[in-house]
């Protein structure tokens, strides 16, 4: 069954370490990859996606992520987080055919960020 | 240019009353999924429509749900007799293309049954 874990259900760092959320996936083809973040109460925004190519890509807020095909994995990363990072990120796959936004969604990591 | 808007943001409705949620996609979109977020769990989806047609309703309940998304006008989900367990975060997303493109989400409507 296709299905996205997310192991961490909650993470605190302090502002300026480095952070990495992880994400597996079961699918049966190598999938669309999504990260999002949600802050409390507001919708969702693309952190950044991986359609194909360069499998370490570059999304908005100084985060990153690495497609690894033999981990099935794509864990976010970001070199040092600010306060305003503090939020819930969602990792999220997506078809290769017919609609790529029927999205499957992880459970969710929820970020609290130390001073 | 707009972003994705759903209203209202919250939406309070007794036991057995009905449930409107409307949302207006993008500028050029004419694709549109709905997502319901339970407390603590991730967003779950319900379905997928393109102008006058659902393209994809796997994810939806069988009974007093359904949604539209007409020529003109918002997408439309609605609820019927509403139970406690409806509660919960709906989330309307759009994209111009169904396959390889991006999708933009609304801001939700918080659904609470009392």
């Amino acid at each position: 069954a296709q299905s996205v874990t997310q192991p961490d259900i909650h993470i605190t760092v302090s502002e300026g370490a480095s952070l990495e959320l992880r994400c597996n996936y079961s699918y049966g083809a190598t999938p669309y990859l999504f990260w999002y973040v949600q802050s409390p109460g507001q919708g969702l925004q693309l952190l950044l996606k991986y359609f194909s190519g360069d499998t370490l890509v570059q999304g908005i807020k100084g985060f990153e992520a690495e497609f690894k095909r033999s981990q099935s994995s794509f864990n976010l990363r970001k070199p040092s987080v600010h306060w305003s990072d503090a939020a819930e990120y969602f990792c999220a796959v997506g078809g290769r055919g017919g609609a790529t936004n029927k999205l499957i969604f992880g459970t969710g990591t929820l970020l609290a960020v130390q001073p | 240019n707009a972003g994705v808007m759903q209203n209202p943001r919250h939406l309070v409705r007794r036991r057995g009353q009905e449930a409107r949620l409307r949302c207006s996609p993008m500028k050029g979109h004419s694709h549109v999924y709905w997502y319901r977020q339970l407390p603590e769990e991730g967003l779950k989806f319900m379905v997928y429509l393109q102008k006058e047609n659902i393209i994809d309703e796997s994810g939806m309940p069988k009974e007093r749900f359904s949604a539209e998304f007409p020529k003109e006008g918002p997408s439309i989900l609605r609820i019927q007799q509403v139970v406690r367990g409806d509660s919960a975060a709906y989330f309307c997303a759009s994209s111009r293309q169904g396959a390889g493109t991006e999708a933009f989400f609304g801001q939700g409507t918080r659904l609470t049954v009392v």
